[in-house]
């Protein structure tokens, strides 16, 4: 199995411009999330889906949008790119768990680095 | 309000000693799950470690051992015999209100770590 991967790996934008980041993941985890990474900020979330079809805002969503069209993809665009969008993106994924337990480990991808000059 | 804390700066450990990293956590919650994760300089983010609110007994996994304080709302990882390869940035993080549809993860700032020989 390959996990969670990520695409691309790098990117470097122009401010202005939109791309999309692709997630994908073969564990057939319910749970996906998006998340960027910035030096001292620790980890923080972006958009999160919990099932086909549906989607979430976490913490930080201006300036994304996402899609979960399919249980094992979720798409990450960015429609017109800021400096401020610099970061690194993660990707996750999670299974289904019953209410009330707490336990449930997230599982990430490798990360994306974006640039955006 | 930050709901993990992490506030210790880099630190240096020598080779085969133990480290210990702080990490405080804000919730009113009763069931709730706490997580460390390591992230080399590589990049990915692994899973080390994890402690439900209702465990009785501090967590462990091989070296890494987890001391829970739930009066005071702490919950430090303790790596024991340190060895060079534990050299990477450590984030705790919380999962509250584990209801079915929230299985959202939030993250401290993170302990930088560096084993010296």
């Amino acid at each position: 199995n390959a996990g969670v991967t990520q695409t691309p790996k790098f990117r470097v934008l122009k401010t202005g411009q939109s791309m999309t980041l692709l997630c994908a993941q073969d564990m057939n985890h319910e749970y996906m999330y998006w998340y960027r990474q910035d030096p001292g900020m620790g980890l923080r979330l972006i958009h999160y889906s919990v099932g086909e079809g549906t989607t979430a805002k976490g913490e930080v969503p201006d300036g994304y949008n996402v899609s979960r069209l399919k249980k094992q993809n979720f798409l990450l665009g960015l429609e017109s790119a800021a400096p401020s969008q610099t970061s690194v993106y993660f990707c996750a994924s999670s299974r289904w768990t019953s209410g009330g337990n707490p336990y449930n480990e997230q599982f990430f991808g490798p990360g994306t680095r974006l640039t955006v000059l | 309000a930050q709901k993990i804390t992490q506030t210790q700066p880099g630190m240096f450990v020598q080779e085969k000693e133990a480290v210990t990293l702080d990490c405080t956590y804000d919730t009113s919650d009763q069931s709730y799950g706490l997580f460390w994760y390591k992230q080399p300089s590589s990049g990915e983010m692994i899973f080390l470690i994890y402690q439900g609110s209702y465990d009785e007994q501090n967590a462990t996994e091989g070296r890494y051992s987890l001391n829970f304080q739930k009066a005071r709302k702490s919950a430090n990882l303790v790596i024991s015999a340190s060895q060079l390869g534990d050299s990477a940035m450590y984030f705790c993080a919380m999962r509250e209100d584990p209801s079915y549809g929230n299985n959202r993860l939030a993250f401290g700032k993170g302990n930088q770590v560096v084993v010296i020989p």
